[in-house]
């Protein structure tokens, strides 16, 4: 089936500092989700890009998806202690099997 | 309820023996997803359910692992046998709708359920 690659697989940041998550697919997606779990806790859903291009603004979070729909990003401006967990992008593939990326782990350091 | 419940939230059980593990979807979520999540890992897709119905049973690791929904609400997942390398932490999550194309409507996840097989 499809995969996603999903880098870094681990940061670890001075809090005030950026953060950048990526994921790269080798096949187009129809679309792509994000999420963050906390640590301890269960997925959270954050936001779905569906468009070639589009830009998604969450306050400090900057979400991306590829003009060719294989690649997205996720970008946290100014890190904040809050942020820490695991971010993890998926995709719905064939059948609406919702498949998730390995995660990039976020370490804030204050 | 308000959100997706999951039960027991921990559950330790000796190798060799039968556990059953479930899961209370939102109201009206029509989707339902079985993950595994083992320790510092990703989220390993089990099974879906659309309605009552399994169209994708792929990810169920062995015929140990079986999974049932009845009502188009409550779903349990079933593992026999356990062995060791079945402890991790089984995620449930509901969705409202699940269709083909390129808005899905995303999930809400379970607090989970910690299997600790001894």
């Amino acid at each position: 089936g499809q995969q996603v690659m999903q880098i870094p697989q681990y940061q670890h940041v001075q809090e005030g500092e950026d953060f950048t998550t990526y994921c790269n697919s080798s096949t187009t997606l129809s679309n792509i989700q994000w999420y963050k779990q906390r640590p301890g806790g269960h997925p959270v859903f954050l936001i779905q890009l569906v468009k070639s291009g589009e830009v998604k603004k969450q306050k400090r979070l900057t979400f991306q998806f590829g003009e060719a729909k294989k690649n997205s990003s996720l970008h946290i401006t100014a890190t904040q202690t809050t942020d820490v967990g695991t971010y993890f992008c998926a995709f719905m593939e064939y059948g609406n099997k919702l498949v998730f990326g390995a995660g990039t782990i976020l370490r804030v350091k204050s | 309820g308000a959100g997706v419940s999951q039960s027991p939230s921990n559950k330790v059980t000796e190798k060799g023996k039968d556990v059953e593990l479930r899961c209370d979807p939102i109201s009206g979520h029509t989707a339902l997803y079985w993950y595994r999540q083992s320790l510092g890992q990703g989220l390993e897709f089990l099974i879906y359910f659309q309605g009552n119905s399994a169209p994708d049973k792929s990810g169920l690791p062995s015929d140990r692992f079986s999974a049932e929904r009845t009502g188009g609400s409550v779903s349990t997942l079933t593992i026999q046998r356990t062995q060791q390398e079945d402890s991790a932490v089984y995620l449930c999550a509901s969705s409202f709708r699940s269709l083909r194309g390129p808005d899905n409507s995303p999930l809400h996840f379970g607090n989970g359920t910690r299997l600790t097989v001894t």
